[in-house]
């Protein structure tokens, strides 16, 4: 069965500091790995697509990385803003005849000041 | 920046209602999608819809639900009869020409439609 398993589940931060979500899956055979910020009522939003051959992808202060050996990606957010306040939701896309995407229930990053 | 739009935002039905959520897609995406995310759970992929057709659908699209493109712009959810378990945040998505099996293709969601049956 395929599966995303995120972590940690929650975790808060100082503006201006750093942090990593992780993102491990069980999706096979594996197409691409979207991470995407999904902001209290709204939909989500595209922050990086990866490929298995992709091993970093940066859009802004958001930084992913991909090991497709053992099935493992990070988000890394630098110089936290109040804005990055969000769910960061882990996605993966099998390369198969299916149109679905297996989702992460998410990291839930709160950034105070 | 293009955006998908969803109406109403909010839908409060009694159960056994049938509702219908409604959805414009980017303008020139041709692969359309219907999520859903019940309150502190992962989004659950519905259906999947491109050249007037369900592509995909998952187990929780069962024959309560139908989609439909009834125009160039509109893309439909319908819930013949409402369940309790129904509630939620639907998700209208969509997509450039390609699948997102394809590398890179951006799947672009919309607000969402909070749905609440009583």
């Amino acid at each position: 069965k395929n599966q995303v398993e995120q972590s940690p589940q929650s975790l808060i931060i100082l503006e201006g500091k750093n942090c990593t979500l992780q993102c491990n899956y069980t999706v096979s055979p594996f197409s691409n790995l979207r991470w995407y910020k999904q902001d209290t009522g709204r939909g989500p939003v595209s922050l990086t697509i990866m490929t298995f051959s992709e091993n970093t992808k940066s859009n802004g202060r958001y930084t992913a990385t991909l090991d497709a050996d053992t099935k493992q990606s990070s988000l890394h957010i630098t110089a936290s803003q109040l804005s990055d306040s969000a769910s960061y939701i882990c996605v993966v896309s099998a390369g198969t005849s299916d149109y679905k995407l297996s989702f992460g229930a998410g990291t839930t990053v709160t950034v105070r000041a | 920046e293009p955006e998908v739009t969803q109406t109403p935002s909010h839908q409060v039905t009694q159960m056994g209602q049938e509702v219908i959520l409604r959805c414009v897609p980017i303008s020139n995406h041709l692969y359309f999608y219907w999520y859903r995310q019940i309150l502190g759970q992962k989004v659950e992929f519905l259906v999947s819809f491109y050249n007037n057709e369900i592509s995909e659908k998952s187990e929780i699209f069962d024959d309560q639900f139908s989609v439909e493109r009834p125009d160039g712009s509109n893309f439909t959810l319908k819930i013949r009869s409402t369940k309790l378990e129904d509630s939620a945040m639907y998700f209208c998505a969509s997509s450039e020409p390609g699948d997102l099996r394809v590398t890179n293709e951006k799947l672009f969601f919309g607000s969402g439609t909070q749905l609440s049956v009583l």
